[in-house]
């Protein structure tokens, strides 16, 4: 079983449309959780992390369920520039990060 | 910062030939790492360091894999020798010593075996 599993959809919304993305990971043992954004022939780029009280970076939400072992990331108003694919990682034994397959997603104009 | 250097961009080669990647982390950065990236299998983790010394080597594919890191600034991947389902993009990245620090990545090397 995968460490951590996403949609990979594409999620294709209009501009100003409000987007959410789940993960969800395999090992209670979990101890950090981020959000990555990796555009097309790019590097991954921290996102945000994800805290258990939940928090939110202006446009972005990104919440932490451990009873359920899911991750979310909600996406409000919408900009071109947010196509992209959200990669949700998790964190165990230190410093060891593993990165879900991504779900990529397609604002259109 | 230059943040984490990655050479060469671009390598084209033909299998059973040797290929060595190259990374230069984020100086001051205590965690070094070396993904593989492919359509398929998403971001592997193949092999980190810490302080210079390996700690969990076992996502590396098989024997033809080596990494090295002979001082902190600067780590190689070799493949030896290679094979066409070795192409993939690898990246490196470091972090921070602190518990959980974030992940910088270098451009990364895409690898095609031919």
């Amino acid at each position: 079983r995968k460490e951590v599993e996403q949609d990979p959809g594409p999620f294709n919304v209009p501009e100003g449309a409000t987007v959410a993305f789940n993960c969800t990971y395999s090992n209670s043992a979990s101890q950090s959780f981020f959000w990555y954004r990796q555009d097309c022939r790019k590097e991954p780029k921290l996102l945000m992390s994800v805290y258990s009280s939940g928090n939110e970076d202006g446009r972005f939400t990104a919440q932490l369920n451990r009873a359920s072992q899911y991750i979310s990331l909600l996406i409000r108003d919408s900009k071109l520039s947010d196509s992209a694919t959200y990669l949700c990682v998790v964190t165990r034994n230190f410093n060891k990060f593993y990165f879900g397959s991504g779900t990529k997603l397609n604002v259109k104009p | 910062d230059a943040g984490v250097i990655q050479s060469p961009r671009h390598e084209v080669t033909e299998m059973g030939q040797e290929v060595t990647l190259r990374c230069k982390p984020i100086s001051g950065h205590d965690y070094l790492f070396w993904y593989r990236q492919t359509m398929m299998r998403g971001l592997e983790l193949l092999i980190y360091f810490n302080n210079n010394v390996p700690i969990d080597d076992s996502g590396m594919p098989e024997d033809r894999f080596s990494a090295k890191m002979p001082n902190a600034s600067f780590s190689t991947l070799k493949i030896q020798p290679s094979e066409p389902r070795d192409s993939a993009v690898y990246f490196c990245a470091s972090s921070m010593t602190a518990f959980n620090e974030k992940l910088f990545f270098g451009s990364g090397t895409q690898l095609s075996v031919l």
